[in-house]
């Protein structure tokens, strides 16, 4: 019975690259959650989707930040030309039917940008 | 304005002894849910407990409790007979508008032998 799974679980990228991160919510799941935690802070709401559809993206900076969730496959955080300030941990958590059931934390992705 | 406030930054406990990690929120909304969650130095967030603003009665999960007193607007949790494995980061955590979570800054409890 495997929970929400993400990787890579650590992301080193050089300031100008890009980073990909992936989620795959626990079987079953059709709502997904992105969060960020900053060093010593609480988690901060990024986006909330669907299969195919972005529900909520207010917590998503307006620019270089993308999330998506196909029908198949994971879903995925994009953050294009990365600067020092997006190094953070990354965490996805799904939910099963109802976006009022409890949300389901992966492992997290620790992004580091050199 | 805060919507979790966590006045503990750190506490310190003893094995086996009980602790409780303060939590206030701030809503105007009727409905809401309160969570707590653990996040271990290995940096995971595990749900331990969850009170519905409507629920009566206080939650409790094993060792877990949730002192849920609503005109206070506090849900404090409550960990009994403390093991060395409960070291970790405790996160408060409040959802609104059906799915958005709202995390305080987190209390580091650190269990002593």
């Amino acid at each position: 019975n495997a929970g929400v799974m993400q990787n890579p679980r650590h992301l080193v990228r050089r300031r100008g690259q890009e980073a990909r991160l992936r989620c795959s919510p626990v079987k079953g799941h059709s709502h997904v959650y992105w969060y960020r935690q900053l060093p010593e802070e609480g988690l901060k709401f990024m986006v909330y989707l669907q299969k195919e559809n972005i529900i909520d993206e207010s917590g998503m900076p307006k620019e270089r930040f993308s999330a998506e969730f196909p029908k198949e496959g994971p879903s995925i955080l994009r953050i294009q030309q990365v600067v020092r300030g997006d190094s953070a941990a990354y965490f996805c958590a799904s939910s099963p039917q109802q976006s009022t059931d409890t949300q389901y934390f992966g492992p997290g992705t620790r992004l580091t940008v050199l | 304005a805060q919507k979790i406030t966590q006045t503990q930054p750190g506490m310190f406990v003893q094995e086996k002894e009980a602790v409780t990690l303060d939590c206030t929120y701030d809503t105007s909304d009727q409905s809401y849910g309160l969570f707590w969650y653990k996040q271990p130095s290995s940096g995971e967030m595990i749900f331990l407990i969850y009170q519905g603003s409507y629920d009566e009665q206080n939650a409790t999960e094993g060792r877990y409790s949730l002192n849920f007193q609503k005109a206070r607007k506090s849900a404090n949790l409550v960990i009994s007979a403390s093991q060395l494995g409960d070291s970790a980061m405790y996160f408060c955590a409040m959802r609104e508008n059906d799915y958005k979570l709202s995390f305080g800054a987190g209390t580091t409890v650190t269990v002593r032998a």
